[in-house]
């Protein structure tokens, strides 16, 4: 069964202590990888997509990574407003028979203190 | 902003009464998905559209149903409700129904009495 799983549920940073988010995968033959942020009341904000592994993609403090089990979402020198839940979800073939639809993790609760 | 719009944002409802969510996709984009999120389960798709047709069924209960209609909105229809069935339900929308970024709305906080 593709699953995708996010480390660690819940993360407290102080502002500017640089940190990661993992997210791991057993899909069978994936063909993209996205990043989301989500705020409270809010819907999944879109940040990243990786379509292959060794793949690297940047925004701002944001840097995500793919490789053949994992990706990470790198944090450098977080600020208060970078606190959101950060979603990682997976594209596989043939899910729910199309070749579109997303299956997601839990997500990281990521909290910046000032 | 996405440019996916959701409406209504909240709906108060009794069990076994039935509801309409309504979904407005990004200009441009054809698919839209529906899902539904709730605090033990994540997010689930539930159902995909595009271009007026369906594609894709993942997680729907038979109690509940969509539509696309010719100018690319989309309705889900939730019957026979049950207080399991509170949750976000959240609408994305991509361009096409390949391995495109989903767009997703804000969502519609369903709770029910």
């Amino acid at each position: 069964e593709d699953q995708v799983t996010q480390s660690p549920e819940a993360l407290r940073l102080q502002e500017g202590e640089s940190s990661s988010l993992n997210c791991s995968y057993t899909v069978s033959g994936l063909r993209g990888l996205f990043w989301y942020r989500q705020d409270p009341g809010k819907g999944p904000e879109f940040l990243f997509t990786l379509y292959s592994a060794g793949e690297e993609k940047e925004k701002e403090r944001l840097k995500a990574t793919l490789t053949k089990k994992e990706s990470f979402l790198h944090i450098t020198a977080p600020k208060p407003e970078d606190s959101a839940t950060y979603l990682c979800a997976v594209q596989a073939p043939n899910y729910g028979g199309s070749q579109g639809n997303l299956i997601f993790g839990k997500g990281t609760k990521l909290s910046v203190k000032p | 902003d996405s440019g996916v719009t959701q409406t209504p944002k909240h709906l108060i409802t009794a069990t076994g009464q039935r509801v309409t969510l309504r979904c407005s996709p990004r200009s441009g984009d054809l698919s839209v998905y529906w899902y539904q999120q709730s605090l033990d389960q994540g997010l689930q798709f539930l159902i995909q559209y595009y271009n007026g047709e369906e594609r894709a069924k993942g997680n729907i209960l038979e109690r509940f149903s969509a539509q696309q209609f010719p100018d690319l909105h989309s309705e889900l229809n939730l019957s026979s409700l049950e207080l399991g069935d509170s949750a976000l339900y959240f609408c994305a929308s991509s361009v096409g129904t390949g391995f495109y970024p989903q767009h997703f709305g804000d969502g519609t906080r369903l709770s029910i009495l």
